[in-house]
């Protein structure tokens, strides 16, 4: 069964700074992978996927990520994080166990921006 | 174009009563998904649907939840009776077809409380 990992609960970053929030999934073949935020009080909103092609993945807000497949992993970055970027950011797998589209969903890994 | 509309927003109730939330798909998707998110156990998949037809309700907690989709376009969550530990936010998401069904859109949420 496919399975996805975050393994920082909690990140902090200075504004200005670069961040890579970290995702390991499981599967055997070529997964659909998204990263998705959520604001305080507010509801999941997409950043970006990869389905195949390209392993570098442009998104939203200036995110992009990674598709490593030796490393199963889906790394999110951002060059210089803004103090609007913090959030909590959830990694997602898409389960091939269900046809109908139902995702795998990370713990979530929230992130605090320093001024 | 509107997104995943939730209502209401808000809800606070006292334990034994009947709560019902309401989703309303985005226009042209065709698969539905109810969420419940709490902060000892994160982001947990309820039940989702496909062209209105139940499809996985194995997250569903017990028999007091329930939920229907009547139409394409609508669908409902139900607890009776609610009581004190299902407070939590609730989400829906909806998707397309193909590829795009992964690409789950959610609501707002509705945060529940149970007294």
């Amino acid at each position: 069964a496919q399975s996805v990992t975050q393994p920082d609960i909690h990140i902090t970053v200075s504004e200005g700074a670069s961040l890579e929030l970290r995702c390991n999934y499981s599967y055997g073949a070529t997964p659909y992978l998204f990263w998705y935020v959520q604001s305080p009080g507010q509801g999941l909103q997409l950043l970006l996927k990869y389905f195949s092609g390209d392993t570098l993945v442009q998104g939203i807000k200036g995110f992009e990520a990674e598709f490593k497949r030796s490393q199963s992993s889906f790394n999110l970055r951002k060059p210089s994080v803004h103090w609007s970027d913090a959030a909590e950011y959830f990694c997602a797998v898409g389960n091939y166990g269900g046809s109908q589209g139902n995702l795998i969903f990370g713990k979530g890994t929230k992130l605090s921006v320093k001024p | 174009d509107a997104g995943v509309i939730q209502s209401p927003r808000h809800e606070v109730t006292e334990m034994g009563q009947e709560v019902t939330l309401r989703c309303k798909l985005i226009s042209g998707h065709n698969s539905l998904f109810w969420y419940r998110q709490t902060m000892m156990r994160g982001l947990e998949l309820l039940i989702y649907f496909n062209n209105n037809v139940p499809i996985d309700d194995s997250g569903m907690p017990e028999d007091r939840f329930s939920a229907k989709m009547p139409n394409a376009s609508f669908s409902t969550l139900k607890i009776q009776p609610s009581e004190p530990r299902d407070s939590a936010v609730y989400f829906c998401a909806s998707s397309a077809t193909g590829t795009a069904r992964y690409e789950q859109y959610f609501g707002p949420g509705t945060r529940l409380t149970v007294t």
